[in-house]
């Protein structure tokens, strides 16, 4: 089993609608959890940390962990044109400070 | 303050050579992670190193070797280059081991021929 899995894509969303994106992870040891953008061409960038259960908001942004079902997600409110891009999923696996990316969505912002 | 800066940006090189690649942490920061990331893949861990020492290594041969100098700088080298190990080569530099938060420089993308 992948350690960390997300739909690759691509998502396709209308601009002014919220997009949502999913990532299970496998090591129920797990405790931080990243989202970061990737830009073609361009290395990551981190827009969001999450250490517990519940939401997280930021700006247009909010991740949501639930550690039970080994589940984190991504929402964007609003989105724009200028979010089209690559949405990595991390996370920490606990045994050592590893951390493991999934392969990233595709994410399309129809104008 | 200045963010994580690699270099070089582009490398080519053929079968068989040794490459270096460099890598600068952002200021403040200890600790540097190295990923591979291929055409259509997230980023897979390398290796870190904290303090100068290696601190976790993924699964990647031994001919991946690694570097951190007193100034937390560090050096990726990789002998024996193979077709597969043409790629992004990615650096993240980060500070506060328990959040694991790591911030990436522009990456180096090396091409084996």
């Amino acid at each position: 089993q992948k350690e960390v899995e997300q739909n690759s894509g691509p998502l396709s969303v209308p601009e002014g609608a919220i997009a949502s994106l999913n990532c299970t992870y496998s090591d129920r040891g797990s405790q931080s959890f990243f989202w970061y953008r990737q830009y073609s061409g361009k290395s990551p960038e981190l827009i969001m940390s999450i250490y517990s259960n519940g939401d997280k908001e930021d700006g247009r942004f909010t991740a949501q962990l639930n550690k039970a079902s080994q589940y984190v997600s991504l929402l964007i409110r609003d989105s724009q044109p200028s979010d089209s891009a690559t949405y990595l999923c991390a996370v920490n696996v606990n045994r050592d400070d590893k951390i493991i990316f999934g392969k990233g969505t595709r994410l399309h912002i129809l104008p | 303050e200045t963010g994580v800066t690699q270099s070089p940006t582009h490398l080519i090189k053929t079968r068989g050579q040794q490459v270096t690649l460099r890598c600068s942490s952002q200021s403040g920061h200890n600790t540097v992670s190295w990923y591979q990331q291929a055409l259509g893949q997230g980023p897979q861990f390398i290796f870190q190193y904290y303090r100068e020492e290696e601190n976790g290594r993924g699964n990647f041969p031994p001919r991946f070797s690694g570097l951190q100098f007193p100034n937390y700088s560090s050096e990726l080298n990789v002998n024996a280059l193979e077709l597969d190990d043409s790629a992004l080569y990615l650096c993240a530099s980060s500070f506060d081991t328990s959040t694991k938060e790591q911030f990436f420089g522009p990456g180096t993308r090396l091409t084996v021929l």
